[in-house]
């Protein structure tokens, strides 16, 4: 069955540290994947969308990779700050719907 | 981008009962999901509402459960019925906005707790 893992553990750096969160999938074929944010009591807000034909984009200080053969998404902040501090889904299309399949997320907390 | 809310933006209810959440989005989108997020957990579709005509249900969500009307393109209502505590949970709607590349825009969430 299709499966999105996201490392469940916080990640906890550092300000000004450059975080980075993975996403792993199996049994997908995505034609894109994408990165939410999602604050405490708060739906979650878009950050950035890559293609299967890119391998990387860049937003500010977000970097996504996106590599289809690992079936994996690195999501990078660079120069971090406590305003990050956030949960990171990840989430895909599939199955020939609309819709997003999301992965468990990932809290990161940055201290300052 | 779209502008979406939601109404009640938490609610309290009684086992038994059913509630009825609606969404508004400031613009006509053509795409409108319903998501459950179960406390600690991450979002799971229920359902894609679909206008005009009755919803497409992810498994393990029917109908007579979760009837969701979709009566345009701005606005659609997704009722939890004869609730137990396992329906404690935050529901989102989101919406997939015109000329976006399946990018989604969510609503703030209902919190519905059932005692």
């Amino acid at each position: 069955s299709q499966k999105i893992e996201q490392n469940s553990e916080a990640l906890n750096i550092q300000e000004g540290k450059t975080a980075t969160l993975t996403c792993n999938y199996t049994n997908y074929s995505p034609a894109y994947l994408q990165w939410y944010r999602q604050d405490p009591g708060r739906g979650p807000v878009f950050l950035l969308l890559i293609r299967e034909n890119e391998k990387e984009k860049r937003k500010e200080r977000l970097k996504v990779t996106f590599d289809t053969t690992l079936k994996q998404s690195l999501f990078h902040i660079t120069a971090s700050q406590p305003a990050d501090s956030a949960t990171y889904l990840c989430a895909l299309e599939g199955g020939g719907r609309r819709a997003l399949t999301f992965g468990s997320g990932t809290r990161l907390q940055v201290q300052p | 981008s779209a502008v979406i809310s939601q109404k009640p933006s938490r609610d309290i209810c009684q086992r038994g009962t059913s509630l009825t959440i609606q969404c508004q989005v400031d613009s006509q989108v053509t795409m409108m999901f319903w998501y459950r997020q179960q406390p600690g957990q991450s979002l799971t579709l229920i359902a894609t509402a679909n206008q005009g005509s009755e919803a497409t249900y992810e498994s393990g969500f029917v109908i007579d459960k979760f009837p969701i009307s979709r009566p345009n393109l701005t606005f659609s209502t997704l009722t939890v019925s004869n609730m137990s505590p396992e329906d404690s949970s935050i529901y989102l709607c989101s919406v997939e906005a015109a000329g976006s590349y399946n990018e989604q825009f969510f609503g703030p969430g209902t919190r519905l707790t059932v005692l």
